[in-house]
């Protein structure tokens, strides 16, 4: 089954640098990429994803790359600020005509922005 | 517009007890999954149901189950608890349309403790 790997597993920034986050995969049929942020007590938020068919897509500071003949897909967060801090996971996940979708999950990446 | 909604937020059980977890999917979603949160095991998927209906089920024993309602509210139990079950439980809705994107939102999750 799918397999997804995430590096590193904490990441520590001044405000203001540009933070990224590094996520494989096993399964090359994977064809959907979210990641997520989750903070203290809280549930994963959606924060961006992308598409097999789309190489790059960029939200405000937030930018994900996708290469599929590496299978593998990166998190940018530029101009970083203190409310960036909190765990990220990247996922991958098959989707089929018929909708249904399994999210497999990275191990997370704890981001700590220091003012 | 109303998040994923699950209750209770928070409860306390007795090992060898059984528990019963709640779910609102956001409005008009019709797909509802089930995630299981530890620190060891990371984020792992539990089950997913579509129309009442569980099309894929993760790798757990047959002491975790779910239902869902035709208003698409579902809700997991898990009997005979063990220490191991100590977790959060995440709830998941999506539209499930290829179209929609099949974009997943979590709700906050119930904290388990077994003791």
């Amino acid at each position: 089954g799918e397999n997804v790997e995430q590096h590193p597993s904490t990441l520590s920034v001044q405000e203001g640098d540009s933070a990224v986050i590094k996520c494989t995969y096993s399964d090359s049929a994977s064809n959907y990429f979210p990641w997520y942020k989750q903070e203290l007590g809280k549930g994963p938020q959606l924060i961006i994803d992308i598409r097999s068919n789309v190489g790059e897509k960029k939200d405000q500071r937030i930018a994900v790359t996708l290469n599929k003949t590496a299978k593998h897909f990166s998190l940018h967060i530029t101009e970083t600020q203190p409310e960036d801090s909190a765990v990220y996971f990247c996922a991958a996940s098959i989707l089929r005509n018929t909708g249904f979708q399994k999210l497999v999950f990275g191990t997370g990446t704890r981001l700590l922005v220091s003012p | 517009k109303a998040g994923v909604t699950q209750t209770p937020r928070y409860l306390i059980k007795t090992r060898g007890q059984q528990v019963t977890l709640s779910c609102s999917p956001i409005s008009g979603h019709r797909s509802v999954s089930w995630y299981q949160q530890t620190p060891g095991q990371g984020l792992q998927f539990l089950f997913e149901y579509f129309s009442e209906t569980q099309r894929n089920k993760g790798n757990f024993p047959g002491r975790f189950s779910g239902r869902q309602f035709s208003n698409s509210r579902s809700e997991m139990n898990v009997s005979t608890l063990e220490l191991g079950d100590s977790a959060l439980y995440l709830c998941a809705s999506s539209w499930d349309t290829p179209s929609s994107g099949n974009t997943i939102y979590f709700g906050e999750g119930s904290w388990l403790t077994v003791v």
